[in-house]
């Protein structure tokens, strides 16, 4: 089975500095997306890559999936305190219709004012 | 628009009483629908998936079971809860086809079993 191993676990920053997560699976990625949780709350969706090598960007938040593809990396630029969260990786297996998504541990983000 | 309903959002329940939780969908029809169980140091676990009404496969051998009486509801239910059954559950939802679209979860239950 698919296991995706997130580093760090967790992450503190001072605000305005930059971070990258990092997500490795041990098998091809076939596609993988990128969450941010609150505590106790629901995950929201921040961005999906298909394509090895494909780049994405969201306001100060940028998600690669290497050539490989079987690395991805969340970099934060200048962060913020609402950037605090949890972080989360997830990855669908190979073919089938029910698109089961296995997700990492995710990396805790703590960003200091 | 699409929106996903879960509840109760908390729920303290005592160790052998039953569960039921709830999930809907409005917006769109035949959706997959997931349970996911987030505990402590595991992560989100995948424990339920269904691609149609009545059509329900199980991840993990557990306590649990789930049903999907109708097109866009999952009802995930234990007839005795365990201690172990305390976790976040997550129910998520995505258009049924090929792969791309993206996975929309629930604002989650927080479960303690006492």
């Amino acid at each position: 089975s698919q296991e995706l191993e997130q580093s760090p676990q967790s992450l503190i920053v001072q605000e305005g500095k930059n971070l990258t997560i990092n997500c490795t699976s041990s098998k091809t990625l076939y596609g993988l997306y990128w969450y941010k949780q609150k505590y106790g709350e629901g995950l929201i969706f921040l961005m999906m890559l298909q394509k090895g090598g494909e780049e994405k960007s969201h306001e100060k938040i940028t998600a690669k999936l290497d050539e490989k593809k079987q690395q991805s990396s969340l970099h934060i630029t200048a962060s913020q305190p609402s950037h605090a969260g949890i972080y989360l990786c997830g990855a669908p297996g190979a073919g089938g219709s029910n698109y089961k998504l296995t997700f990492g541990k995710g990396t805790l983000l703590t960003v200091n004012p | 628009s699409q929106t996903i309903h879960q509840w109760p959002a908390t729920l303290v329940q005592p160790v052998g009483s039953p569960l039921s939780l709830e999930c809907t969908v409005e917006g769109t029809s035949n959706p997959n629908l997931y349970w996911y169980r987030q505990a402590a140091g595991r992560g989100l676990q995948l424990l339920f998936y269904s691609v149609g009404i009545g059509q329900i496969s199980s991840e993990v051998p557990q306590n649990l079971s789930a049903s999907r009486p109708q097109d866009r509801q999952f009802i995930l239910s234990s007839k005795k809860l365990l201690l172990s059954d305390s976790g976040f559950y997550l129910c998520a939802w995505r258009t049924a086809g090929t792969g791309g679209e993206k996975l929309f979860f629930g604002s989650g239950t927080q479960l303690s079993v006492l």
